[in-house]
């Protein structure tokens, strides 16, 4: 059964700071893994799709590597913004019909 | 660019009333699903649609939850008798073509069972 876990769970950082968020997955054998953003209580907003035959995708500032044979993927995001407080979600599928199995979460905040 | 949409927004029921949660999904997609999100827990999934049948559905959707695709552009889900544990966030998301394809989340509707 695949599970997904996201550490930290927490992240405080000043504004500019480059940052990792971590997310680790326990069966390798996945299609891709997408990272969303969430904010207070809003829906989930996709940020990067990475294919399993890919080792990272970038968008903006925000760039995605993904190492299945070791169950992680990695979210940096660089000089860090206030704007970018929420939480970041990954998800990896899983089953024929390509539901998504979430993690729990990492919640950002920017100090300015 | 086309976006899944969701109504209500927020809505109120009382335990043990039927209620209604509607999602436009992007229109060229073909894969429907639903997942739910208690307050500080994860998203999980629900059930999933395509071919105007289930396709998988989790040990959450028991025989109190159903979806229809009642026309071309609306997929519901519906709740039969509410109980206070199904107060949570709901959204609804759409894919291409289902697995190993991006999917777009609905804003959610977030459901009150009192």
């Amino acid at each position: 059964k695949q599970e997904v876990t996201q550490i930290p769970a927490a992240l405080s950082v000043p504004e500019g700071e480059n940052l990792v968020l971590n997310c680790s997955f326990t069966d390798s054998a996945i299609y891709n893994l997408q990272w969303f953003r969430q904010d207070p209580g809003k829906g989930l907003t996709s940020l990067l799709l990475i294919q399993s035959s890919q080792r990272e995708q970038t968008s903006g500032r925000l760039n995605a590597s993904l190492d299945k044979s070791s169950g992680r993927s990695t979210l940096y995001i660089a000089a860090s913004q206030p704007g970018d407080s929420a939480t970041y979600l990954c998800a990896v599928p899983s089953g024929n019909t390509g539901k998504l199995i979430f993690g729990q979460g990492t919640t950002l905040q920017v100090k300015p | 660019e086309p976006e899944v949409t969701q109504t209500p927004s927020h809505q109120v029921t009382q335990m043990g009333q039927e209620v209604i949660l509607r999602c436009v999904p992007i229109s060229n997609h073909l894969y429907f699903y639903w997942y739910r999100q208690i307050l500080g827990q994860k998203v999980e999934f629900l059930v999933s649609f395509y071919n105007n049948e289930i396709s998988e559905k989790s040990e959450i959707f028991d025989d109190q939850f159903s979806v229809e695709r009642p026309d071309g552009s609306n997929f519901t889900l519906k709740i039969r008798s509410t109980k206070l544990e199904d107060s949570a966030m709901y959204f609804c998301a759409s894919s291409l073509r289902g697995l190993g394809y991006e999917q777009f989340f609905g804003p959610g509707t977030r459901l009150t069972v009192l």
